[in-house]
C-alpha cells in the first residue's frame, strides 16, 4: 500500500468554524490531491498540488483553500466550513502527471460532518 | 467537464458468476484506471491502461482500453464474496495547466458489487 495518511480519519464540527485537514506521504511523489466524495456525484476533485508552494484549482475548489510547503505535507483548508461541504474527503498521490506513473493512489479518508 | 458513463449502477450476483461492467465517454482519453472502493476506506487502484486495445489482467480481473480510446470494460471472472464493494473506473485526458502539462483524473460514479454467497 502506498504511503498516505490523513488526519483527522473523523471530525464533527459547526458551521461557520475554520477546518484544516492534513495529508501526508512517504513516497515522495511530486502531485498531490484533494476529492471530495458525494452521492450522486462521485469523486470530484478540489484542489491539487505539482510541488512544493505550487497548487491550482480543481472543479470544486470554491470555499476551499490548500497548502504544501513540503513534499509530505498537503494541507486541506475550509475557512468557514458550511453543512454543502459535509463529505467525505480523499487525498491522492501521484509520481508523475503522464503514463505510466500517473496512476493516482488514494488515502483512507476522512470524514467530514458540518453542523 | 467531461463526463464519463459507468453502468451498470449496481449488480447482484451469485458467487461463481463472471461480471462486466464499463465506462464510455464522449472525449477520448489518455489512460483508463479501475478502482475498488470498500465501505469506509479510500479507492484502491486494480487495473491501469495506457494504449488503444490494451488487455491487461490483475489476477481474476481483465481489463481492456477500447480502440475508440472513448471507453473500457472491466471483467470480473468466477466472483467470491471479498469482491464485494464499488468499482470506479477513470480516464485521463492529459491538460495544460499552470504547473505545465498536469493530471486531471474524471471518475465514473461507481458500480456497486454485490455477491451472494
Amino acid at each position: 500500500d502506498a504511503g498516505i495518511t490523513q488526519s483527522p480519519r473523523h471530525k464533527v464540527t459547526e458551521t461557520g468554524t475554520p477546518v484544516t485537514l492534513r495529508c501526508h506521504q512517504t513516497e515522495n511523489h511530486r502531485y498531490m490531491y484533494w476529492y471530495r466524495q458525494d452521492p450522486g456525484h462521485g469523486l470530484r476533485l478540489i484542489h491539487y498540488s505539482y510541488g512544493v508552494k505550487d497548487t491550482d484549482k480543481g472543479e470544486v475548489s470554491d470555499g476551499y483553500s490548500v497548502s504544501r510547503s513540503k513534499t509530505e505535507d498537503f494541507l486541506l483548508t475550509l475557512e468557514s466550513a458550511t453543512s454543502s461541504q459535509t463529505s467525505v474527503y480523499f487525498c491522492a498521490i501521484s509520481a508523475d502527471a503522464r503514463g505510466p506513473y500517473n496512476e493516482q493512489f488514494f488515502g483512507p479518508g476522512t470524514r467530514l460532518t458540518v453542523l | 467537464g467531461q463526463q464519463l458513463n459507468q453502468s451498470p449502477q449496481s449488480m447482484f450476483i451469485q458467487e461463481g458468476e463472471d461480471v462486466s461492467m464499463n465506462c464510455t465517454s464522449s472525449s477520448i482519453f489518455n489512460t483508463w484506471l479501475w478502482y475498488k472502493q470498500d465501505p469506509g476506506e479510500g479507492p484502491v487502484l486494480l487495473i491501469a491502461l495506457y494504449k488503444a486495445g490494451e488487455l491487461t489482467s490483475n489476477g481474476r480481473l481483465t481489463a481492456q482500453f477500447g480502440i475508440t480510446r472513448k471507453d473500457s470494460f472491466l471483467n470480473i471472472s468466477a466472483s467470491i464474496p471479498s469482491d464485494v464493494g464499488i468499482y470506479f473506473c477513470a480516464g485521463q485526458l492529459q491538460s495544460l495547466g499552470r504547473g505545465g502539462s498536469n493530471y486531471k483524473l474524471t471518475f465514473g460514479k461507481g458500480t456497486l458489487l454485490t455477491v451472494n454467497p
